[in-house]
């Protein structure tokens, strides 16, 4: 069985100061992590994966997140906020290596930037 | 727009009727999925195709959901005997050939709202 937890609904953040949306995971077998990013009445857009290798992984709008298999969590992470990060963020977790199949979402976190 | 496409944006029908909705995905993807989200909660998977065959579906898709990928190009989700509990965000993805995810494994499109009253 596989699951994710977004332990945070909601995080405010001020523009410009870093920000970090928190994600553990707990799956069996070799984890396979993703962040998924979704705007008011839209579809959700994929920002960054981890499969393996390094711990910390770059994704799309400067976003990053971290790895780290002994907490087993994977938290979004960006440097400075900008207004228009304000959105739903989805942590998900996969068994299968591409990521299409098996993929489980958490419950989301609402992150507001504050101008 | 090569994106996916999803028809219609938002369908507000009776309890008891019957819905359809449909999904163009990315011409070139040969998988397409669906996923359910209710208000506070991620997707939830649906089912999938290959290309026409439908090869897996949740638990979650009573008897009253059949979805359909009749040519491996667009698919259709239809909801017989609507119930209250059906309103939700009904989601379409779709994913290219295995040597192409690398870059986005799920493509989304901006999902049909269904509200039943």
């Amino acid at each position: 069985a596989q699951s994710v937890a977004q332990p945070e609904d909601q995080v405010n953040v001020a523009e410009g100061n870093p920000l970090t949306v928190k994600c553990t995971y707990s799956v069996s077998g070799n984890p396979y992590l993703f962040w998924y990013v979704q705007y008011p009445n839209r579809g959700l857009q994929f920002l960054l994966k981890y499969i393996t290798g390094d711990n910390l992984v770059k994704g799309s709008y400067g976003f990053e997140a971290e790895f780290n298999k002994s907490q087993t969590s994977f938290h979004l992470k960006k440097p400075s906020a900008l207004v228009s990060d304000s959105a739903l963020y989805f942590c998900a977790v996969s068994t299968d290596q591409t990521g299409a199949n098996n993929l489980f979402f958490g419950t989301g976190t609402r992150l507001t930037v504050i101008p | 727009d090569t994106g996916v496409s999803q028809d219609p944006r938002h369908k507000i029908t009776k309890r008891g009727q019957n819905v359809t909705f449909r999904c163009d995905p990315i011409s070139e993807h040969n998988r397409l999925y669906w996923y359910r989200q209710t208000l506070g909660q991620g997707p939830e998977f649906l089912t999938y195709f290959q290309n026409e065959a439908q090869l897996e579906k949740s638990r979650l898709l009573s008897d009253r959901f059949s979805a359909e990928r009749p040519k491996g190009s667009f698919s259709t989700l239809e909801i017989q005997r609507t119930e209250q509990g059906d309103s939700a965000m009904y989601l379409c993805a779709s994913s290219p050939p295995i040597s192409d995810r690398r870059d986005s494994p799920l493509h989304f499109g901006n999902g049909t709202r269904l509200t039943v009253t």
